[in-house]
């Protein structure tokens, strides 16, 4: 089956700063890698995902890059801000079943006034 | 346009009880999917559903089961409740279920949190 390899576990950085989470995965036929943001107590959003196709994807202070040689996705989160600090999950669709997600463990990423 | 509604979003059982969860997918979507989310275990699939069959069952004993209706409403119960079981459940719906085709994205509800005492 599929498995999501996501680091790290958690984050913690300086408002203003760059975050970067990256996930990996195994099942080369996948195509398709959403990012979901959990906030405490709240579910899961879904913030960005990309399809096979492209290699990058922006929308605002948010980007999510694939690399589908090394099977591995990362988020990137510039010049975070406070409301930025939640739980992020990476997931993947596991190999000929799209209607599965296979998650991440997540990263709990803090930002620091 | 209404999200995804999950029905109760808290509850408290006992060992050896059983619960139904109840979900109300978006307007015209017809897949839904349940998640068990606990802290060690992150986001574990149980079930996928379209159109009143399950497509996908996630790696759970069978006293986890669930079933859907012909308005695209689900219900999961589980039976012989297990301290175990304690852990959030979350519904996700979207309009087809090929996540990998078009727009297609998993929308999740505020889950039901599930105490087994």
């Amino acid at each position: 089956g599929e498995n999501v390899e996501q680091h790290p576990s958690t984050l913690s950085v300086q408002e203003g700063d760059s975050a970067v989470i990256k996930c990996t995965y195994s099942d080369s036929a996948s195509n398709y890698f959403p990012w979901y943001k959990q906030e405490l107590g709240k579910r899961p959003q879904l913030i960005i995902d990309i399809r096979s196709n492209v290699g990058e994807k922006k929308d605002q202070r948010i980007a999510v890059t694939l690399n589908k040689t090394a099977k591995h996705f990362s988020l990137h989160i510039t010049e975070t801000q406070p409301e930025d600090s939640a739980v992020y999950f990476c997931a993947a669709p596991k190999r000929g079943s799209n209607y599965k997600l296979t998650f991440g463990k997540g990263t709990l990423l803090t930002v620091n006034p | 346009k209404a999200g995804v509604t999950q029905t109760p979003r808290y509850l408290i059982k006992t060992r050896g009880q059983q619960v139904t969860l109840s979900c109300s997918p978006i307007s015209g979507h017809r897949s839904v999917s349940w998640y068990q989310q606990t802290p060690g275990q992150g986001l574990q699939f149980l079930f996928e559903y379209f159109s009143e069959t399950q497509r996908n069952k996630g790696n759970f004993p069978g006293r986890f089961s669930g079933r859907q209706f012909s308005n695209s409403r689900s219900e999961m119960n589980v039976s012989t409740l297990e301290l175990g079981d304690s852990a959030l459940y979350l519904c996700a719906s979207s309009s087809t279920g090929l996540l990998d085709s078009g727009a297609n994205v998993l929308t999740f509800g505020a889950g039901s949190r599930l105490t087994v005492l």
